[in-house]
């Protein structure tokens, strides 16, 4: 246990859902981040917050859409995806920024028929 | 593009045999450098980071950071079974952003 919590685990969605993962963090860090993560593929940084501000941007599509209303609190807005956005979400927290070690909640395994 | 590039694998060893992981890196600003264990079905960890040229040593885990040939490895003495995994190799230059490797696949035969 890490002290990252994301939820929901799984998620099976079709394309013209909307859904959102949450990701909660209890180590007092202050930047939080999202990846996306294929098979066989290097983990993608989606974005990060720090202390609430969005610092990273990594030219993610719009139809993810973060959301983070105090450092503790992450959620990852979803809207109209395609299949091949199915993947494995993992949320991430480390202490500041540069060059500190991230924590890993759990992940969210998303599906999309 | 900033890369880090690892062997998918998967590399097999014995059990009690030293597994060598091997990791590089085409940024030579990096200056952070982590290795992560991720089991099947679960999230990555980290075993060990790294920021001086040599050796670091954590029980039976060893990084190994050589900036001049922009290279990192894990070495793991004393292989066990408990130990396979992918291990991923990460790099920090500077600012949020952490590059991953794809992971190298260790499987440890009992």
């Amino acid at each position: 246990e890490t002290g990252v919590t994301q939820t929901p685990r799984h998620l099976v969605m079709g394309m013209t859902n909307k859904k959102s993962l949450k990701c909660e963090q209890h180590l007092g860090h202050n930047a939080m981040y999202w990846y996306k993560q294929s098979a066989k593929k290097p983990l993608e940084l989606m974005f990060v917050y720090s202390l609430e501000e969005r610092v990273e941007n990594n030219s993610v599509p719009s139809r993810f859409s973060p959301e983070c209303p105090n450092s503790s609190h992450l959620f990852l807005h979803l809207h109209t995806l395609q299949p091949e956005d199915s993947a494995l979400y993992l949320c991430a927290s480390s202490l500041n920024s540069e060059s500190e070690t991230q924590y890993f909640g759990p992940g969210t395994r998303l599906l999309v028929l | 593009q900033k890369e880090v590039e690892q062997n998918s694998g998967p590399l097999s060893v014995p059990e009690g045999a030293i597994a060598s992981l091997n990791c590089t890196y085409s940024d030579r600003g990096s200056q952070s450098f982590f290795w992560y264990r991720q089991y099947s079905g679960k999230s990555p960890e980290l075993i060990m980071f790294i920021y001086s040229n040599g050796d670091k040593e954590d029980g039976r885990f060893t990084a190994q950071l050589n900036k001049a040939s922009q290279y990192v490895s894990l070495l793991i003495r004393d292989s066990q079974p408990s130990d396979s995994a992918t291990y991923l190799c990460a790099v920090n230059a500077g600012g949020f952003k952490t590059i991953f490797g794809a992971g190298t696949r260790l499987f440890v035969k009992a």
